[in-house]
């Protein structure tokens, strides 16, 4: 069964640490993407990857950065966390086309 | 205006009705995705379009390239069909969707 596997469904951290989300893909997906999600405001993209080591801003990047170092593997990082950053963040990949589009779990994070 | 657009943003709906979720696109989206998220759970992708007609089950996605307009179809609707449905557009390869605002359903037993 194919997947897009997040590190952590649930997360608390402390306003100004670092944060690490991981996503992994085993599809051979090109495309990866970063979106988060908050009542009333649907989808945001915050960052996607369509190859290793490239990536480009989505809607609202500030805040945030990414890292792809393998093609697998799309890290979204949180340099000094805030409340206004407690959200559900979603991972997705899809092939360069388009296709198999497939969503994360999730990662409920709470930032306090 | 917004790429996607869809309608309605609420519907609720006794089981076993027929249900249709609308979405129109603007100039440039080469296809369509149908979304499905249940509460709490995680979204998953249930059909992608870029012509015809496609059907899983009771669900049927059509799109009308000419128009601009795509509909999601549940037939003999029930309580599990409950969830948010979004569409979401593809303006070509290696971009990110553009999603609509979505349409929350409630089938009532």
């Amino acid at each position: 069964d194919v997947k897009v596997t997040q590190s952590s469904r649930y997360l608390v951290k402390r306003t100004g640490e670092k944060v690490f989300l991981e996503c992994v893909q085993d599809m051979d997906h090109e495309n990866m993407f970063w979106y988060r999600q908050d009542p009333g405001l649907g989808l945001r993209l915050i960052y996607f990857s369509y190859d290793v080591k490239m990536k480009e801003k989505g809607d609202i990047p500030e805040g945030y950065s990414v890292s792809r170092e393998k093609k697998e593997r799309f890290s979204l990082i949180l340099e000094s966390a805030s409340t206004n950053q407690t959200s559900m963040y979603l991972c997705a990949s899809s092939s360069g086309q388009g296709v198999g589009y497939t969503f994360g779990s999730g990662t409920r994070l709470t930032v306090v | 205006k917004n790429e996607v657009e869809q309608s309605p943003q609420n519907l609720t709906a006794q089981e076993g009705e027929f249900i249709t979720i609308n979405c129109s696109y603007s100039v440039g989206i080469s296809a369509l995705h149908w979304l499905q998220q249940h509460p709490g759970g995680g979204i998953v992708s249930l059909f992608m379009l870029s012509s015809g007609k496609k059907k899983h089950g009771r669900l049927i996605a059509t799109i009308n390239i000419q128009e601009k307009h795509s509909s999601l179809h549940i037939t003999a609707s029930h309580p599990r069909d409950s969830a948010v449905y979004i569409c979401a557009g593809l303006r070509g390869a290696n971009t990110p969707l553009v999603f609509g605002k979505g349409t929350r359903l409630s089938v009532i037993a």
